[in-house]
């Protein structure tokens, strides 16, 4: 199917880890990609081709995949990863229709 | 420094139209892929509409046959233009750059325009 889906929330401790899934059939052949976007600003990406950081991202901030499954792991949780998490594939044909997952709102308790 | 700029956001009536546009700069525009995303009040993103380096355009079923992509290089520039508007795309709308000459991901993004769509 066309879709990722992200669980609508996680609670997490700070200094406790967080895990952030998502699933779909295109992740089975595409690459994920995940951004973090806080209220009123635009989204950043975290993490691309399931596990890479780009440059300037924490190193708490890790991706994982397995079979139709990614998960972005933030290690040791901080007040400022408080925001909604997105993953993003491509559709099964390579590029096209470009999908995005419901999001994953990451509240810090 | 790559920037993207929206402009063009406005309030209009249901069947009405509007151009949306997206200044950018900090790169070789023409070598990269652009995209348009939206992300309704409240909602998630959800992926517009793409053009490669080459001019090749791609639309979300939701917007076929009313939205229509393009880009100036010689200007910088990305525009969205949406016609037979409809509430359910009252949005920020938000420019994004691909990495490549192709969208498969997004690098940078705007800060995003509003576009609300009601009577």
């Amino acid at each position: 199917s066309f879709e990722l889906t992200q669980p609508p929330s996680v609670s997490v401790s700070p200094g406790q880890p967080a895990r952030i899934t998502c699933s779909g059939d295109a992740l089975a052949k595409q690459y994920a990609y995940w951004y973090q976007q806080k209220p009123g600003q635009a989204p950043v990406l975290m993490i691309s081709k399931d596990s890479e950081r780009p440059s300037g991202i924490p190193e708490r901030f890790s991706g994982s995949s397995s079979g139709t499954t990614v998960t972005l792991t933030i290690s040791g949780v901080q007040a400022e990863d408080e925001a909604d998490y997105y993953c993003q594939s491509a559709g099964s044909s390579g590029t096209y229709p470009v999908l995005f997952g419901g999001g994953t709102k990451v509240t810090v308790l | 420094e790559v920037q993207l700029l929206e402009s063009g956001g406005d309030l209009v009536q249901p069947g009405g139209s509007l151009r949306l546009s997206c200044a950018a700069s900090g790169f070789t525009f023409s070598s990269y892929a652009m995209s348009w995303v939206r992300q309704a009040p409240g909602k998630g993103l959800e992926w517009v509409s793409a053009i490669s380096g080459g001019g090749t355009t791609h639309y979300a079923d939701s917007v076929k046959g009313r939205f229509t992509i393009s880009r100036d290089n010689s200007k910088n520039t990305l525009f969205l233009q949406m016609n037979s508007l409809r509430a359910e795309d009252t949005a920020v709308y938000y420019c994004a750059k691909a990495p490549y000459t192709a969208i498969v991901f997004f690098d940078y993004w705007g800060q995003g325009t509003l576009v609300t769509v009601s009577s």
